[in-house]
């Protein structure tokens, strides 16, 4: 059974760089793409991008400006990056499997990030 | 990008009815839809992907129909644990994304 964990602040002042850790455990990352999707308090799902085990990243082009994605397979972990954050980067962001780049099935349980000074 | 509207965007509903959400395209999307449920302070879980496959350890109840544009989700016979908020989304096209959304009461 595939689990996922994600890790990182919960408060970045504004401005700042927002940086998450997910850990993936129960299975490897080889062979599949991991994805960060985040929601906004009492709002809809966004997808921020994909990470393949190679390294390979596809990002939606509305944050592309400001996201970096990487992945250490060594720890069986992938990373996001999003710089310049403002009052609108507060979200829920969820680490997930991206099954055959179709559908999400393996999610984390969420962490909470808010933008704040 | 590819917008999804669901309809409606809330429903409200009693144990044993059967319920349909509607999720619209705004372009074809062939059979490239999944639909999620998620419970308030969860994450979203997967019950039905590229259209009408049921993910291991969903139960029958749940159903997914449609192609082109126009997809529908059905819970039949609708139990208490099923309250929810449901969302569709598309895989056809990058960016990935998802519909706003349907809350069942």
């Amino acid at each position: 059974q595939v689990q996922m964990q994600e890790s990182g602040p919960g408060l970045v002042k504004p401005s700042e760089t927002l940086s998450l850790t997910c850990l993936v455990s129960g299975d490897s990352l080889t062979y599949y793409y991991w994805t960060w999707i985040r929601q906004s308090p009492g709002k809809g799902l966004e997808w921020i991008g994909n990470i393949y085990y190679t390294g390979t990243t596809d990002y939606n082009p509305s944050l592309k400006s400001r996201v970096t994605m990487s992945v250490d397979t060594s720890k069986n972990q992938f990373s996001l990056k999003l710089s310049s954050v403002s009052s609108a980067d507060t979200s829920v962001y969820f680490c997930a499997r991206h099954a055959s780049r179709l559908y999400f099935d393996y999610w984390g349980p969420g962490i909470l990030v808010a933008v704040s000074s | 990008d590819i917008q999804l509207t669901q309809s409606p965007p809330s429903l409200s509903a009693s144990v044993g009815d059967r319920v349909t959400i509607i999720c619209r395209a705004s372009q074809t999307i062939t059979s490239y839809v999944a639909w999620y449920q998620q419970k308030a302070g969860k994450a979203p879980r997967l019950l039905i992907h590229s259209t009408l496959s049921l993910q291991s350890g969903v139960p029958s109840r749940f159903s997914g129909s449609g192609s082109g544009t126009d997809f529908t989700l059905t819970i039949s016979n609708l139990q208490p644990e099923d309250i929810a908020t449901y969302y569709c989304q598309q895989s056809y096209r990058s960016p990935q994304t998802f519909g706003q959304g349907t809350r069942l009461e």
